[in-house]
């Protein structure tokens, strides 16, 4: 199974500033994902990581405000930006591993706090 | 993606089976049955998935309906450290589609 890491672990942030959490897993990987799970609710899938190309956002998201980099297939990027006491979550990268049973990984999660 | 349904929430005693149910009746021949779990602050963990036949691996059991619209997870001696959120999705595999987490059921065992 892959093995996945997330910095920052967590972060209290002011509103109208940004944070850049970072993804790195150790084997490559097709496919990275980001999602959001706000206090008490389920994840919610905010985009689809494409190396080399631009990010696939689900409705409701915009690169905007939250921009996306994929520069290999171990490591991405999610930047929040301009921040709001709403953006206030944990943000968890995803990954699928090349192979027939299409099991997905979970990072431990970065929990964002928007002060 | 075929959507599922859940209870909310369950109890389970510790020690005893935990049996949680999902609905996925608009389930397509080529969609798989997934479950993944949440423990609380930590990220979801795949458990289990499967077909059509019943499956298991050293965490749980699958058991799928012969009409394939439900399905149930099967924890045999559940522990403490089982208390979290369990989530039925249904996907195509092989594919590299996204996962879609619905509210999922909330097991507490309890002692």
């Amino acid at each position: 199974s892959a093995v996945i890491s997330q910095k920052p672990s967590r972060d209290i942030c002011q509103r109208g500033t940004s944070l850049t959490i970072q993804c790195q897993v150790d084997s490559q990987v097709t496919m990275m994902f980001w999602y959001r799970q706000q206090p008490g609710q389920s994840l919610t899938l905010i985009a689809t990581a494409n190396q080399g190309s631009e990010a696939t956002y689900e409705s409701g998201f915009v690169i905007d405000k939250f921009p996306i980099s994929r520069p290999n297939l171990t490591f991405s990027t999610l930047t929040v930006s301009n921040m709001s006491p709403e953006d206030s979550s944990i943000y968890l990268c995803s990954v699928a591993e090349q192979g027939s049973s299409s099991e997905q990984y979970f990072g431990p999660g970065t929990r964002l706090t928007v002060t | 993606d075929a959507k599922t349904t859940q209870p909310t929430s369950m109890d389970c005693a510790e020690g005893r089976a935990a049996n949680l149910p999902c609905n996925h009746s608009t389930i397509s021949g080529n969609e798989y049955v997934y479950w993944y779990r949440q423990i609380h602050s930590q990220g979801p963990q795949y458990i289990i998935h499967g077909l059509k036949n019943n499956e298991t691996n050293e965490m749980a059991s699958l058991i799928i309906t012969e009409d394939r619209k439900s399905s149930t997870l099967i924890l045999p001696h559940a522990t403490l450290r089982d208390t979290a959120v369990y989530y039925c999705i249904v996907r195509v595999v092989p594919s590299y589609d996204k996962v879609i987490f619905g509210p999922g059921t909330s097991l507490s065992v309890i002692p």
